[in-house]
Formats: C-alpha cells, structure tokens, sequence
C-alpha cells in the first residue's frame, strides 16, 4: 500500500539559510500534518492542512510557513534558519479525520 | 489544550514477560487515544488505538485499556519479544481528526 513520501530524507544547512521540506499525503487522503521531533523529545504539532486550507496550528515560528497544493502535496519552508532548528520533521495524512499516518521523516541538521 | 502525561519513562521486562504503559490525558472532550510505536531514527507507527465509546480493544499480543471517568488509559503487551523494544508514544488529540498531543514517550527494553 502506498505510504506517505517525505523529501529530501536528509538535510543539511547553514544558519540563516532556508528549507524547503515536500509531502506526498497517501492517495486520496485530505489532511496533512507536520511535526517537528528533537533528540529524545515527542513530536510536536507545528501545523495542518484539510483540503488545502490550512485547519489548525501549533508551536510552528513565524520563519515557518506551509502550503498545501491543488495535488494535496504539501511543503514546509524554514527561514533564517537556526541551530535550534535541528530535528526530525515528519508529515502525517489521514482521510476524513481517521487515523493518521506518518512519513519517513526529513532529518534536519543546521550547522 | 489537552496535556498528556506518560509513564513510565523507561522500562525493562525480561522476554516473555508483559508491559504495561499508562496515560493520563486533562480534556474530558477527548474521544480518541492512539498509541504509536517509534523505532530509532524512524518514523511512528500507529499499533492499536481506542475509541471514546469502548474501554477495551485487543489486537493479537496488544491491547488498550480506556477509563474515561478517570481519563486515563494504557497499553498491554504481552508475551513480550526483543523486537518490541522501542519507544511507545500514547496521544490524545483533542478530537478525532486533530492534532495529535503526544505523551512524554516510554523507552520499553525487552531482554532476551
């Protein structure tokens, strides 16, 4: 069964460069979800989308901004970057509010 | 917003032996509790979750036990293997749908 895709995988970037992380929901799923992980840390919710418009927010800085496309892809895009940054970011999909599913995840590293 | 608290932090049980993690969540609205299993370096894995409307649901060796009166619930697992060790994450997000409020994580050691 198709998964949800994350890309890159890996990623590494100076401080103050930006980021773009891309999600590829599963197919016909109508909701998106980012979260950041930290070393030994839970997830924590950054922001949501449900049929493109974006449904709920979370702990997500204002260098942080996301979209979510006409083909439900979604992308992630991570100004002035800072070495806080540094994480596991993962993007969920579910359909109509089920269960959600979670990518393989982007590792950040900001050096 | 809802706050879930996770325990224990870390636990060792010997093969075969059973586990059990448990959470307590504050919204009394919550009426969904998926627990998630996160090997290191991956990505969570949804293992059995529980609806508001029942107060037990088993899957093979797992099962989730609900108790809305005292919003608190846990995960069982028995006959426990080494590929079981990993970190358990109970969440409850505050509806069905929504974001997920993650526990603080249980470090679950299965030692052969």
């Amino acid at each position: 069964a198709a998964g949800v895709i994350q890309s890159p995988r890996h990623l590494i970037k100076e401080k103050r460069e930006t980021a773009t992380l891309k999600c590829y929901p599963i197919p016909r799923h109508d909701t998106v979800y980012w979260y950041q992980q930290g070393p030994g840390q839970d997830p924590q919710f950054l922001i949501s989308f449900y049929e493109k418009m974006q449904s709920d927010k979370g702990s997500i800085p204002d260098r942080f901004s996301a979209q979510q496309f006409s083909d439900y892809h979604s992308e992630l895009n991570m100004s002035s970057l800072e070495l806080g940054d540094s994480a596991l970011y993962f993007c969920a999909s579910s359909l109509g509010g089920s269960e959600q599913f979670f990518g393989p995840g982007t590792r950040l590293t900001v050096l | 917003g809802e706050n879930v608290e996770q325990h224990p932090s870390t636990l060792s049980v010997q093969e075969g032996d059973s586990a059990v993690i448990k959470c307590t969540y504050s919204d009394s609205a919550s009426n969904y509790f998926p627990w998630y299993k996160q090997e290191l370096g991956k990505r969570p894995q949804l293992i059995i979750d529980i609806r508001s409307n029942v107060g037990e649901k088993k899957d093979q060796r797992i099962a989730v036990t609900l108790n809305k009166t005292a919003k608190h619930f846990s995960l069982h697992i028995t006959e426990t293997q080494p590929e079981d060790s990993a970190v358990y994450f109970c969440a409850a997000p505050r509806e069905y749908g929504n974001k997920l409020v993650f526990g603080a994580g249980t470090i679950l050691r299965v030692k052969s």
